[in-house]
């Protein structure tokens, strides 16, 4: 079946370095590709999507490109600030209406 | 703002207790899901919904009934509550391949 595996974290960094946080996925077909952003204590949010083979989906300075050849969503940002820390979830579209989440990334910005 | 409301936010039972999640939507969504999030374990979906009048199991179903009278609300019941879903309970709404919008979430103890 479809799956979403993304990278261990936690991932600590200091504030105003280059973020990648890892996600690949295994899915019969083409799906549409989804990061997902949840600030503590808060449900998850939107963060950016992909709905084709080389697509650049970008939000708050985050971006992720969707590579068909290498089956990864990876989530990058070039300078992360505190509050961009939060844990973040690759998911794709398995057929219409289901989505598959990864475990979440918990992410770290040290001032 | 227009979204997904859960009630209550917060809620402690004691063991055997019963209760229900009250999910509501107003973006005239079709597809409706309730998600249990446990510490390392990431989302997991317990049943989900593809419009009014249906429900379906999810990957851990087992101790929750759920209810789609109304195309707005998803309604998850614990008959007799465990100490095993104390838990994070999230519930979300999607039209499609189009990405979910979430709850804030009902934080469960069941003690």
């Amino acid at each position: 079946g479809d799956s979403v595996t993304q990278m261990e974290g936690p991932v600590t960094l200091s504030e105003e370095a280059f973020l990648t946080i890892n996600c690949t996925y295994t899915a019969t077909g083409y799906p549409s590709l989804f990061w997902y952003v949840q600030y503590p204590g808060e449900g998850l949010q939107l963060l950016l999507k992909a709905t084709k083979a080389d697509d650049k989906g970008s939000n708050k300075g985050f971006e992720a490109t969707y590579r068909k050849e290498t089956t990864s969503f990876h989530l990058e940002k070039g300078s992360v600030q505190v509050s961009d820390s939060a844990v973040y979830f690759c998911a794709l579209a398995s057929g219409t209406y289901k989505y598959i989440f990864g475990t979440g990334t918990r992410l770290k910005v040290l001032a | 703002n227009a979204g997904v409301t859960q009630t209550p936010k917060f809620r402690v039972l004691k063991t055997g207790q019963s209760m229900t999640l009250l999910c509501a939507q107003d973006m005239n969504h079709e597809y409706m899901y309730w998600y249990r999030q446990d510490p390392g374990m990431g989302l997991r979906l317990i049943h989900y919904s593809v419009g009014e009048g249906t429900t379906a199991k999810g990957e851990v179903p087992d101790g929750y009934n759920v209810s789609r009278l109304k195309k707005q609300n998803f309604l998850l019941g614990l008959e007799s509550a465990a100490p095993s879903q104390t838990s994070v309970y999230f519930c979300a709404s999607t039209e499609g391949s189009y990405g979910y919008t979430f709850g804030s979430g009902t934080r469960l103890t069941v003690v």
